[in-house]
């Protein structure tokens, strides 16, 4: 099956402490990307990558870091520095013509 | 920067009804359009695209209309079931860009 997974679903984050948030896919895209979603909110863009070892910030990159060492995976790391990181975190890679496919998303919870 | 919106926020239909659920975009560059699905807790379902060259496309139960002239766009879904229950919402790309506007989404709850 080709798709997208993200790891874990679920992720309970204790203050001052870092998370990585795990993204992977085998569609072979080359460009991918992470969103946040807040309740009754569009989808804002964090980073996104459009080959490997590349990526460039989005909208609301204050508080995240990514990487891009293979190009079937993005994980995403939620420092200490992001104030408000409870949400639900989506990733998504773009094919041919641009339409982005989506994971199954990884909630963040802060305790 | 321009943003894609949503007129209604939540729609509520009956079994077998039609549902419409309409889009305003803002950028005219942009030439590729996309509806998602989007049920509780789970990811985005891409659902049907429509490029800037067309004005309407069918697939199955679903058809999306663009309107150039106004900015608008449209997804229409027929007989609507209470499996079609979700937000929904629209992406606009810029030609050239990586990088889609999504909307906020429209609620659909359907009533059996």
């Amino acid at each position: 099956d080709g798709g997208i997974t993200q790891s874990p679903k679920y992720l309970f984050r204790k203050e001052g402490q870092n998370v990585t948030l795990s993204c992977e896919q085998n569609l072979n895209h080359d460009a991918m990307y992470w969103y946040r979603q807040d309740p009754g909110q569009g989808l804002r863009l964090i980073y996104y990558s459009q080959i490997v070892n590349d990526f460039q910030k989005g909208d609301i990159a204050e508080g995240y870091s990514v990487s891009r060492e293979k190009k079937e995976s993005f994980p995403l790391t939620v420092t200490s520095a992001q104030k408000n990181p409870t949400a639900f975190y989506l990733c998504a890679s773009s094919g041919l013509f641009n339409e982005q496919f989506f994971g199954p998303g990884t909630r963040l919870t802060v305790l | 920067g321009e943003s894609v919106g949503l007129h209604l926020p939540t729609l509520s239909v009956q079994e077998g009804d039609n549902s419409i659920i309409n889009c305003a975009y803002s950028n005219s560059a942009s030439d590729y359009f996309i509806w998602y699905k989007q049920e509780s807790g789970k990811g985005p379902q891409f659902i049907i695209d429509i490029r800037s060259n067309m004005d309407k496309r069918q697939g199955q139960r679903v058809t999306v209309l663009l309107n150039k002239t106004v900015k608008h766009l449209s997804l229409q879904i027929a007989a609507t079931q209470p499996g079609d229950s979700a937000v929904y919402f629209c992406a606009e790309n810029p030609g050239g860009s990586y990088i889609p506007t999504f909307g906020r989404g429209t609620s659909l709850i359907v009533h059996p």
